[in-house]
């Protein structure tokens, strides 16, 4: 099977930045996706191809990719961002088509 | 308004059967690739089936030969059948939007997700 590795968790206080990581050996030769998913709520995109934003998504979110591990940036952290985030890929030969990573919970101090 | 909306969740016994549905609106459903992804409460996401424009399907090892993806396009409808159901199928099914890329690196990814509906399967 492929997996998607992030940390089950992430704490920041507010104003700082916050970092979460994905790692997976296909990720040099797939593109990641991250979404956001609050209690109770569906998932929703933030960051798609490594790097690229949504519209109405807020400028503090961005995403980059190295090697096989992707992160997603949320720099000047808000309460509102408190959340689960998931990365999202595929591997490379086309056996694992959609693959998520287990979740990382930020939690805004 | 652009939206996806899931029906058909509830309680079912060990073995037994299922038929979900999901309901778009405010797009061309019929442009689109659909998914099914599941979720077990207090877990993390997982992918259940996909469904191509042209109706070709797509299933991890997980629910394959179990589960079934269609659509009908003329009704704006997904639907996922759910058959020899186990435990472990228990959880919040959701409906998605994907769009693909295609280039060298390019996949499925979800931008519209509906609210999802609750599967629950137990004696």
């Amino acid at each position: 099977s492929y997996e998607l590795t992030q940390p089950p968790s992430v704490s920041v206080s507010p104003g700082q930045t916050a970092r979460i990581t994905c790692s997976g050996d296909a990720l040099p030769k797939q593109y990641a996706y991250w979404y956001q998913q609050k209690p109770g709520q569906a998932p929703v995109l933030v960051i798609y191809k490594d790097s690229e934003r949504p519209s109405g998504i807020p400028e503090r979110f961005s995403g980059s990719s190295s090697g096989t591990t992707v992160t997603l940036t949320i720099s000047g952290v808000q309460a509102e961002d408190e959340a689960d985030y998931y990365c999202q890929s595929a591997d490379s030969s086309g056996t694992y088509r959609v693959v998520f990573g287990g979740g990382t919970k930020l939690t805004v101090l | 308004e652009v939206q996806l909306v899931e029906s058909g969740g509830g309680l079912v016994q060990p073995g037994g059967s299922l038929r979900l549905s999901c309901a778009a609106s405010g797009f061309t459903f019929s442009s689109y690739d659909m998914h099914w992804v599941r979720q077990a409460t207090g877990k993390g996401l997982e992918w259940v089936s996909a469904i191509g424009t042209a109706g070709d399907t797509y299933y991890p090892g997980s629910v394959k030969g179990r589960f079934t993806i269609s659509r009908e396009n003329a009704k704006n409808s997904l639907y996922l059948q759910m058959n020899s159901l186990r435990a472990g199928d228990t959880a919040v099914y959701y409906c998605a939007r994907a769009l693909y890329y295609y280039d060298s690196r390019g996949g499925w990814y979800f931008d519209l997700w509906g609210r999802g509906t609750l599967v629950t399967v137990s004696s």
